[in-house]
């Protein structure tokens, strides 16, 4: 089992469309990445997480520590929303951090 | 624009070779991270450097090296390449030691292929 986990793996939404892409991770992983990667393959950092909630924009990013579970949530998307979002986690004082697979999403217009 | 950059963008090598990539951090960043992405294994963190000295190991061959330079860049050695390095090749830097107290900034990336 890896120990970063993404659904969907593949997401298409209309634009205007609330988007959710949720990132289970495993016992130990203590500080969360959201990343997007762009089709030209740039990858900008969304958001770094270790409690709570916090919000960009149309972007929001919560993670459950309990549970062991973040989503990235995406208000009235946009085509240029377009791209591979990744979670990756890494240990407190480690930083082999761990990625998921990524979800790839496509907004439609 | 993240502040980071990489060189090469593209590099087109044989299966032998050894090349050479090269990371200019953010200014005032002491940290930079290496990551290797490819088709069939995604993202996988390579290693760190802290203010010249090696932090965190990951995935990195024997046949890769990296080392971070008194000006802060840093170069990733790869050699004896093989087929299965093709990838795009990240830096990243941060101003803190640890990826949970701290933003990444990533660089464009360098895609090598090795033919």
């Amino acid at each position: 089992k890896n120990e970063v986990e993404q659904s969907p793996q593949n997401l298409t939404a209309q634009e205007g469309e609330f988007i959710t892409i949720n990132c289970s991770y495993s016992v130990g992983i203590s500080a969360l990445h959201w990343l997007q990667q762009h089709p030209g393959g740039g990858i900008v950092s969304l958001f770094m997480l270790s409690s709570g909630k916090k919000k960009h924009g149309r972007l929001i990013a919560t993670i459950n520590i309990q549970e062991k579970h973040s989503s990235l949530h995406i208000t009235a998307s946009h085509p240029r929303d377009s791209a591979v979002y990744i979670c990756a986690g890494g240990r407190y004082n480690n930083n082999d951090m761990r990625f998921g697979a990524g979800t790839r999403l496509t907004v439609k217009p | 624009d993240s502040g980071v950059t990489q060189t090469p963008k593209h590099l087109i090598t044989a299966t032998g070779q050894r090349v050479t990539l090269r990371c200019s951090p953010r200014s005032g960043d002491l940290s930079v991270y290496w990551y290797q992405q490819s088709l069939d294994q995604g993202l996988q963190f390579l290693i760190q450097y802290y203010n010249g000295e090696e932090r965190a190991k990951g995935n990195i061959l024997e046949r890769f090296s990296a080392q971070q330079f008194p000006d802060l860049h840093s170069e990733l050695n790869l050699s004896s390449l093989e087929l299965g390095d093709s990838a795009l090749y990240f830096c990243a830097s941060s101003p803190t030691g640890w990826i949970g107290t701290g933003e990444l900034f990533f660089g464009e990336g360098s895609r090598l292929t090795v033919l």
